[in-house]
């Protein structure tokens, strides 16, 4: 099955800097990643989505980069806000089974 | 509003006594599935449900049970709960599987469940 690891675990970043998180996976049929943000003590929410037949997608202040041959995904966040303060999960669908795995979580603390 | 709603929010219960945490969505959503998030673990999928009467075990299914009678419910049902279940868990539904064409998705507030 499908394996998701992200780095680093917990990152810390002065606000106005860029953070960027970085998710490997292991099926390189995988063909959607998502990135969910979870602020303390609130669920989930969907921040970014890429599939596979594309690069790089950008929405605002954050960006996602997908690298397919060396399989791994990255979440840019530019001109860091204190509310960017949360757990940030990184996510593939397990091509042919209608599924996501998820990866442990990030740590993300913007100091102000 | 669109939404999914759990219940409860928090549950405090004994080894064995079997519960029911409840998840409803009024999106119309065909795609719903069960997550249970512990420290240092993320989020793993317990069980998922492509519509009525389609579910699958995700890779924590032991120990529970859910059932899709109805589109918009999916109940996790844990007929002996352990305290290796106490846990805070998540519905969460799509309108489409993960990645068709679907908008991501929709998590529930989430279910603290402590097992003693």
């Amino acid at each position: 099955g499908e394996n998701v690891e992200q780095h680093p675990s917990t990152l810390s970043v002065q606000e106005g800097d860029s953070a960027v998180i970085k998710c490997t996976y292991s099926d390189s049929a995988s063909n959607y990643f998502p990135w969910y943000k979870q602020e303390l003590g609130k669920r989930p929410q969907l921040i970014i989505d890429i599939r596979s037949n594309v690069g790089e997608k950008k929405d605002q202040r954050i960006a996602v980069t997908l690298n397919k041959t060396a399989k791994h995904f990255s979440l840019h966040i530019t001109e860091t806000q204190p509310e960017d303060s949360a757990v940030y999960f990184c996510a593939a669908r397990y091509y042919g089974n209608n599924r996501l795995a998820f990866g442990k979580g990030n740590q993300v603390v913007v100091i102000p | 509003e669109a939404q999914v709603t759990q219940n409860p929010r928090y549950l405090i219960t004994v080894t064995g006594k079997k519960l029911t945490v409840t998840c409803s969505q009024n999106m119309n959503h065909e795609y719903m599935s069960w997550y249970r998030q512990d420290p240092g673990l993320g989020l793993r999928q317990i069980y998922y449900s492509m519509n009525v009467e389609v579910t699958d075990k995700g890779d924590v299914p032991e120990g529970y049970k859910v059932s899709r009678k109805e589109k918009r419910n999916f109940p996790l049902i844990l007929e002996s709960p352990s305290p290796n279940q106490t846990s805070l868990y998540f519905c969460a539904s799509s309108l489409n599987p993960p990645g068709s064409g679907s908008y991501g998705y929709t998590f529930g507030s989430g279910t603290r469940l402590t097992v003693v």
